[in-house]
């Protein structure tokens, strides 16, 4: 297990199509994160997942926007009828949970770069 | 409402000079604070936290409650150093981490 995989690296797309990005967590890690990252700032919470309920949105989460992970294990990021204002690279995480401690590391993927154009 | 604030988004400094990097936060608890570093052409990695009060590269931060700040300091920097910093905070009983937007720093032989 070299770390966190993120598929595609690269997405080029017309505007109103649909794209979806894949993750692969460290194996042993229960908890997994997307943040979008934008030209010149730093990363932005979407969503986590304890296993395979999502725990918490943000409200840059729009209805455009989901988030599945159905086994517990890789997570998808689906993005419906792209705007040129989804341009971001969206990054994934993963940490291990055990109970009672307050945050574990989140180790970072590569990211999948996505162009709308 | 929580918030972190890296006032410089560029900073360059001679090898072997000291090295500073400014955070503040807002956040009306106790959060805990990270430091995480990007070299090029890597991932996102941590460098450091603040309960760990460890030294790592050289670089240590210091939580100071009162200023509500977390900056991150080397006495001697090195040309291997040259990365872009995020500096982030997690809420008590929080997962996410809220990140600041980063600091490019750059050592010049």
């Amino acid at each position: 297990d070299t770390g966190v995989s993120q598929n595609p690296r690269h997405k080029i797309t017309k505007r109103g199509q649909n794209v979806t990005f894949r993750c692969d967590p460290i194996s042993e890690h229960n908890r997994l994160y997307w943040y979008r990252q934008t030209l010149g700032q730093g990363p932005e919470f979407l969503t986590y997942f304890q296993n395979e309920a999502q725990l918490e949105k943000s409200r840059l989460l729009s209805d455009r926007f989901s988030a599945e992970r159905p086994k517990g294990s890789f997570s998808t990021l689906e993005i419906q009828r792209t705007e040129q204002g989804d341009s971001a690279m969206y990054l994934c995480a993963s940490s291990p949970h055990r109970p009672a401690a307050s945050h574990y590391e989140q180790y970072f993927g590569p990211g999948t770069r996505l162009t709308v154009t | 409402a929580q918030r972190v604030t890296q006032p410089e988004k560029l900073l360059s400094v001679f090898k072997g000079a000291p090295v500073e990097l400014k955070c503040n936060y807002s956040y009306s608890g106790s959060p805990e604070l990270f430091w995480y570093v990007q070299y090029s052409r890597q991932r996102l990695q941590l460098l450091l936290r603040h309960i760990s009060r460890e030294s790592i590269k050289g670089f240590t931060a210091d939580l100071n409650k009162g200023e509500t700040s977390f900056h991150l300091k080397k006495p001697f920097a090195q040309e291997e150093d040259s990365a872009m910093y995020y500096c982030a905070l997690s809420g008590v009983g929080a997962q996410k981490l809220v990140f600041g937007q980063g600091t490019r720093l750059t050592i010049n032989p």
